[in-house]
């Protein structure tokens, strides 16, 4: 089955920095990639996804990039504000209606 | 509120207690989905259903947990005889299968602690 893998587990950015987090899946039957912010004490929340069609996708100060022949994927935040805290994950699933393989985190704090 | 509703948002059990949950999805979604989450851990994928039909079911998915979603509606997950490992949030999300398919939205979850 799916495995997702994520790095780092934690990251510690300054206000208005950039942060990167990337992740690795194993199934090539794979072909969509969401990320989930979650907050404390909430459930999983998308922030944007990525199907195998395309490489890249971008919304505002997030991004995400695939690398499909790697089976890499990572997202990218631009000028990062307090509110962009919480605990980010990385997904893989066969399409945006199948059960998701999350992977195990990361956990961004933005220092002001 | 149009989003997927669980109930209760906190439960506390004995260990040998049953427990059981309820999900809600957003109304026209036929697919619904439950996870468990342990602390520090991302989801894990418990099963799911299309409409009233159980599709698949995770090995997570010990013979002490059923789930259920008669009218293909709202969906309930229960527990039996709870251990203390049965502790986690548990998390419904929904999504639709279609013409317009859509992605899975998640609700806030449910969090069990087992005393």
């Amino acid at each position: 089955g799916e495995n997702v893998e994520q790095h780092p587990s934690t990251l510690s950015v300054q206000e208005g920095d950039s942060a990167v987090i990337k992740c690795t899946y194993s199934d090539s039957a794979s072909n969509y990639f969401p990320w989930y912010k979650q907050e404390l004490g909430k459930g999983p929340q998308l922030i944007i996804d990525i199907r195998s069609n395309v490489g890249e996708k971008k919304d505002q100060r997030i991004a995400v990039t695939l690398n499909k022949t790697a089976k890499h994927f990572s997202l990218h935040i631009t000028e990062t504000q307090p509110e962009d805290s919480a605990v980010y994950f990385c997904a893989a699933a066969e399409t945006s209606y199948d059960k998701v393989i999350f992977g195990p985190g990361t956990s961004l704090s933005v220092i002001p | 509120d149009t989003g997927v509703s669980q109930d209760p948002r906190h439960k506390i059990t004995k260990r040998g207690q049953n427990v059981t949950f309820r999900c809600d999805p957003i109304s026209e979604h036929n697919r619904l989905y439950w996870y468990r989450q342990t602390l520090g851990q991302g989801p894990e994928f418990l099963t799911y259903f299309q409409n009233e039909a159980q599709l698949e079911k995770s090995r997570l998915l010990s013979d002490r947990f059923s789930a259920e979603r008669p009218k293909g509606s709202f969906s309930t997950l229960e527990i039996q005889r709870t251990e203390q490992g049965d502790s986690a949030m548990y998390l419904c999300a929904s999504s639709l299968l279609g013409q317009l398919n859509t992605e899975a939205f998640f609700g806030q979850g449910t969090r069990l602690t087992v005393v």
